[in-house]
C-alpha cells in the first residue's frame, strides 16, 4: 500500500554528466507525471504516461530531458550533458487514470543539484 | 493555453483567524480544481477538491468555493493551527494536466 516512491532522494553531480532519476507509482495506477519544481516556484508540468505511452511531452524544456516507463509502472527520467539550471526538485505523480478529476498523488521527489 | 494566478504570494494570520487563497482560471473548460499542501522539503499532499458541477465543498477546517462564472476558486481555512503553516498550490484542470499556481506561503502565528 505504499504511496509513490522516487529515488534517490538527493542528487549532486558536476555540470555536464547525465543524471537518471526514478519513480515508482501507485500499484494500479495507469497515468503517471514528471514536474519539476525549482526553489520556491511552482509545478511546472514536463510529461505525462498513460500506460507505457508519453502522449504529451510538451513540458520537456530541451532534447536533454528525455523519459521512459516501462511495464506501464516504473518510469524514469534522463537529463544527459545537466547544466546548473536543471537544478530543482523533480517531482513525480501517479493517478489512477488519465481521465480528468483523478486526483494525482505526488512522491517526495529528487532533489538535484548540479555543480 | 491555461494559466492560473494565485493570490497572495505570502500570508500571515494569528493562530484560531481564518485565511483565504484565491486562485483565478482562463480556460472556462476547466472541470476540476484541487488544491494541494506542500511542507518543508515534503511531497505535496491533496488536501481537497471540487468539480466544476459544485459550488462549495467542506471537509472539517477546510472549504473551497468556486464561481464559474468569473473562473476563480478559493481556499479557505478556519479556526488556524501552526501545524497548517505550509505553501498551498492551486490547480485547474481539464484532463490529465494540472497547470498550478505558484502556490502562497501560509504562516499562523502563535
Amino acid at each position: 500500500g505504499a504511496g509513490v516512491s522516487q529515488s534517490p532522494s538527493n542528487k549532486v553531480t558536476e555540470k555536464g554528466k547525465d543524471v537518471e532519476l526514478r519513480c515508482d507509482p501507485i500499484s494500479g495506477h495507469t497515468a503517471l507525471y514528471w514536474y519539476r519544481q525549482s526553489l520556491g516556484q511552482g509545478l511546472e508540468f514536463l510529461i505525462y504516461f498513460q500506460g507505457n505511452s508519453a502522449p504529451d511531452k510538451s513540458g520537456l524544456p530541451s532534447d536533454r530531458f528525455s523519459a521512459e516507463r516501462t511495464g506501464g509502472s516504473v518510469s524514469t527520467l534522463t537529463i544527459q550533458r545537466t547544466q546548473q539550471e536543471d537544478s530543482a526538485v523533480y517531482l513525480c505523480a501517479s493517478s489512477l487514470a488519465h481521465l480528468s478529476n483523478q486526483p494525482q498523488h505526488f512522491g517526495d521527489g529528487t532533489r538535484l543539484s548540479i555543480l | 493555453g491555461e494559466n492560473v494566478e494565485q493570490h497572495p504570494s505570502t500570508l500571515s494570520v494569528q493562530e484560531g483567524d481564518s485565511a483565504v487563497i484565491k486562485c483565478t482560471y482562463s480556460d472556462s473548460a476547466s472541470n476540476y480544481f484541487p488544491w494541494y499542501k506542500q511542507e518543508l522539503g515534503k511531497r505535496p499532499q491533496l488536501i481537497i477538491d471540487i468539480r466544476s458541477n459544485v459550488g462549495e465543498k467542506k471537509d472539517q477546517r477546510i472549504a473551497v468555493t468556486l464561481n464559474k462564472t468569473a473562473k476563480h476558486f478559493s481556499l479557505h481555512i478556519t479556526e488556524t493551527q501552526p501545524e497548517d503553516s505550509a505553501v498551498y498550490f492551486c490547480a485547474a484542470s481539464l484532463t490529465y494536466k494540472y497547470i498550478f499556481g505558484t502556490g502562497t506561503r501560509l504562516k499562523v502565528l502563535a
